[in-house]
């Protein structure tokens, strides 16, 4: 059972237009979401978290929302870059259980096209 | 990169043969992880260690093996290598800076079983 899911495997947008991905998830238990990028032939790169007492997080152009109620985050890019073109993964953990096991979506692939 | 060496980075092998990756890192970090990636799954945990000669399970650890002798390295092996473990296997450290922290990930190993 999936407990994480991107239900949308690819994404494509016009650069200097908004990119929103979106994550869902099914464990309440879980307290902590982060994002990650991952460019063909390297490791997965931390972009972006969140901890579930918040409903948003900012860092430049990249913007986290989650909605508790929904069980649902999303990533917003803005402006967004032909250099954003990657996999994104969502990435949820229980934070209780302090043993940093993540769960991972199966990813989005983003193109943005100049 | 969180001072993280994945080796070998790519490796074929045969079915039935013994396989280990290993991960090393350089910064005395408590926990590391192993992670496989399939297309639709996404990332999923093979193991986890969270000290020297502490390690347990994470969600597909069937067929795999783990060994922390060293604070430094964690060995992943596959003690009788199957089609179904080919995959791209990533190392992952855990910065412990408060009650949730990201996880930073190696450059990844390409295993093909034949």
């Amino acid at each position: 059972d999936q407990q994480v899911k991107q239900n949308s495997p690819s994404l494509s947008v016009q650069e200097g237009r908004i990119s929103i991905l979106n994550c869902d998830y099914t464990n309440s238990m879980f307290d902590y979401f982060l994002w990650y990028k991952k460019y063909p032939a390297e490791g997965p790169t931390f972009l972006i978290s969140i901890s579930s007492i918040k409903d948003k997080n900012e860092d430049g152009r990249f913007t986290v929302f989650l909605n508790k109620s929904a069980k649902h985050l999303s990533l917003h890019i803005v402006p967004s870059q032909p250099g954003d073109s990657a996999v994104y993964f969502c990435a949820a953990s229980a934070g209780s259980s302090n043993t940093g096991k993540l769960i991972f979506g199966q990813g989005t692939t983003l193109q943005v096209k100049p | 990169d969180a001072g993280i060496t994945q080796s070998p980075r790519h490796k074929v092998t045969e079915t039935g043969t013994p396989v280990t990756l290993r991960c090393h890192q350089t910064e005395n970090h408590r926990y590391m992880y192993w992670y496989r990636q399939d297309p639709g799954h996404g990332l999923r945990l093979i193991h986890y260690s969270y000290g020297v000669k502490d390690t347990d399970k994470g969600e597909v650890s069937d067929g795999y093996s783990v060994s922390r002798s060293k604070t430094e390295d964690f060995l992943l092996t596959l003690e009788s290598a199957t089609s179904s473990q080919t995959s791209v296997y990533f190392c992952a450290i855990r910065l412990e800076q408060g009650w949730n922290t990201e996880a930073f990930f190696g450059q990844g190993t390409r295993l093909t079983v034949v």
